[in-house]
């Protein structure tokens, strides 16, 4: 069956410091992954739609420079929130499928932890 | 202004009722897709569909896309159901983008 592995689970980073996570697509090709953020009583917010062969999206108030992207090949892709500080603070999870229509699957997320 | 909106926000059953959660969403949708997010927070997909009606297990998951809505009906709840369900829509603006509500908070009691 289709499986998303994300690593790592949790994080805990100094304030200032960047925090990379991955996220891997098992059982099918993840032509296009959708990185979320969830932060402390909020819901999920798109920060960025990227699709092989085709330039990342940014949702408005993310960025390349804070979020920057990389998506290689149809099975990997990764994400770092860079100079992390308080704000950043929350669930990251990507979600990943293979084409449009399908349905997304989803990582168990990675907890990202600012002090 | 937030795209999805979903109800009621909490929602305390006994074990044995059924429920019923609404979506709503302010703009054209595609599809919806219902999770189940676990207390950890990592997302369950429970249902996905453009329109319609489909179902699985005591889920059946209603789209009715001209009108901007959508439903989730849990039948004979269970506790182990209890938890956060969000539904998602998504917009085809030529890249697919998924957009959450904020929930619907689910306590069965005995």
């Amino acid at each position: 069956g289709a499986l998303v592995y994300q690593y790592p689970r949790r994080t805990i980073c100094k304030s200032g410091t960047s925090m990379r996570m991955e996220c891997q697509a098992v059982g099918f090709q993840a032509t296009s992954v959708a990185w979320y953020r969830q932060s402390p009583q909020k819901t999920f917010e798109l920060i960025a739609l990227s699709t092989v062969n085709s330039a990342i999206k940014y949702e408005q108030n993310f960025t390349q420079e804070k979020f920057p992207i990389s998506h290689p090949n149809l099975s990997f892709s990764s994400m770092t929130v860079l100079n992390a500080y308080l704000e950043d603070r929350g669930l990251y999870l990507c979600g990943a499928r293979q084409n449009s229509g399908n349905t997304l699957y989803f990582g168990e997320g990675s907890r990202l932890i600012v002090v | 202004g937030q795209q999805v909106q979903q109800s009621p926000a909490s929602l305390v059953l006994q074990e044995g009722e059924n429920a019923e959660l609404q979506c709503n969403f302010s703009s054209t949708a595609t599809r919806l897709q219902w999770f189940y997010q676990r207390p950890g927070g990592s997302l369950v997909s429970l249902l996905s569909n453009p329109s319609g009606t489909k179902h699985t297990g005591r889920l059946t998951s209603t789209t009715v896309t001209k009108e901007r809505r959508g439903s989730l009906h849990i039948s004979s709840s269970q506790i182990t159901d209890s938890g956060t369900y969000l539904c998602a829509m998504e917009r085809n603006t030529g890249y697919q983008n998924f957009y959450f509500g904020k929930g619907t908070s689910l306590t069965v009691i005995p």
